[in-house]
């Protein structure tokens, strides 16, 4: 079963507009992390939140974590039409050792 | 260049053939997994193993088999058990379960 659970599905923007995506999840947490996968390739790490943490930054990424209402959210400033890819939350949980991923946020982002 | 490598890109089965994906890291790390992905969907766990010589099952294992002989390498079996197998395999290792997975570029596979 899948743990997280992304949104929007897709979202289309401009060059130069922000991109938000979140992520809600089922049951508690020992981190979050975020993927970014271009068509037909594998996955790439992006950033991972630990769940004592609020908010990270990576250069124009930046992630938010909201235990008490179990969520996270992506948001990528000053899209670039490189930036068009699906983007897929994984979460691990307590006592488990694997990760699950949700469906995925398909992002186009327009020149 | 460290990685992880995935061979074939491209499989095709036929049926009652059981086909052998493979999956090979040189990143020492002791674990590994194996992904299903199908047409606009997220990833399904295959199996996983933490260590060589050891393997679990993960959410959807019927039909396919592993083995971790070695640390560098996870080959995922697709048997005829699996009556559906057209679609992109993903392997990914990380250092551990809970640090970031390192993914390969998969492998499609079809039915003849």
């Amino acid at each position: 079963s899948q743990q997280g659970e992304e949104d929007p599905q897709a979202l289309s923007i401009q060059e130069g507009e922000n991109a938000t995506m979140n992520c809600s999840y089922k049951t508690s947490i020992n981190n979050l992390q975020w993927y970014r996968q271009n068509s037909g390739r594998g996955l790439v790490h992006l950033i991972l939140i630990r769940s004592n943490e609020r908010e990270k930054h990576s250069g124009r990424l930046r992630v938010t974590l909201d235990t008490s209402k179990k969520s996270s959210s992506l948001l990528i400033t000053a899209s670039r039409a490189a930036d068009t890819a699906s983007y897929f939350c994984a979460t691990d949980y307590y006592n488990n050792n694997d990760m699950r991923f949700g469906a995925g946020t398909r992002l186009t982002v327009k020149p | 260049d460290g990685g992880i490598t995935q061979s074939p890109k491209y499989l095709f089965r036929k049926e009652g053939q059981n086909v052998t994906l493979s999956c090979e890291q040189n990143l020492n790390h002791d674990a590994m997994y194996w992904y299903r992905q199908d047409p606009g969907q997220g990833l399904r766990l295959i199996y996983y193993s933490q260590i060589v010589n050891d393997f679990q099952k993960g959410d959807i294992a019927e039909g396919y088999s592993v083995s971790r002989e070695k640390k560098e390498s996870f080959p995922l079996t697709v048997t005829s058990a699996q009556k559906n197998p057209t679609a992109f395999y993903l392997c990914a290792s990380s250092i551990d379960p809970n640090q970031p997975q390192h993914f390969g570029d998969g492998t499609r596979l079809s039915i003849l």
